[in-house]
């Protein structure tokens, strides 16, 4: 059963603390992204990678770090760098490819992150 | 730079036909225009993509006029599960156009 999957669903933190967020798929897709959700708003990107071992910053990636070592799994780390870290969290992965259109991305379920 | 405004919210009744504008004046011309829903708590999904004239599939059509500085997401006879948020995007890939974003999207209500 293909996919893309985020863990965990729920989590909470200390103000201060890194906590990273784990992102893996079995599609096959060489692209991943990372958004971030606020309350009512859209979704803003914040890294993405086209290809293993290379990745490369979205909108608003300051505070947060990623890393691409397989394939499979895109996980990212949330730093106390990161001011406001409170929000929901959503990966995604596409086929790679720049021309023949958008490539739909496919999203997991989210990880919802609460910094107390 | 290809940017999108779309209504904020939308409200219609289960049954009617729904169509939300997107309008994308500086859309290139390599650009595809592509529709994702999305409900609360979960990713968006990808509803359909096209790039002139119309496209339909088992769920909605897209129509895009000659100039291609719109397009209208029509969804048929909609069900009080069609009660989502609506996202256009319009560019060739995240990572070539910086305008292929998620915006705010349009909310909507679809009222028993």
């Amino acid at each position: 059963d293909g996919g893309i999957t985020q863990s965990p669903k729920y989590l909470f933190r200390k103000e201060g603390q890194n906590v990273t967020l784990s992102c893996e798929q079995n599609l096959n897709h060489d692209a991943m992204y990372w958004y971030r959700q606020d309350p009512g708003q859209g979704l803003r990107l914040i890294y993405y990678s086209q290809i293993v071992n290379d990745f490369q910053k979205g909108d608003i990636a300051e505070g947060y770090s990623v890393s691409r070592e397989k394939k499979e799994s895109f996980p990212l780390t949330v730093t106390s760098a990161q001011k406001n870290p409170t929000a929901f969290y959503l990966c995604a992965s596409s086929i790679s490819g720049t021309s023949g259109g958008q490539r739909e991305q496919f999203f997991g379920p989210g990880t919802r992150l609460t910094v107390l | 730079l290809a940017k999108t405004t779309q209504p904020i919210s939308m409200d219609s009744y289960e049954g009617q036909e729904v169509n939300i504008t997107c309008s994308h004046n500086n859309i290139a011309t390599n650009d595809y225009i592509t529709w994702y829903q999305q409900f609360p708590s979960q990713g968006p999904r990808f509803i359909i993509q096209g790039y002139k004239t119309k496209v339909t599939n088992e769920v909605a059509s897209l129509f895009i006029p000659a100039d291609r500085k719109s397009s209208t997401l029509s969804l048929p006879r909609v069900s009080l599960s069609d009660t989502a948020v609506y996202y256009c995007l319009v560019g060739d890939s995240p990572y070539n156009n910086n305008d292929m974003r998620f915006g705010a999207g349009t909310r909507l209500t679809v009222k028993p």
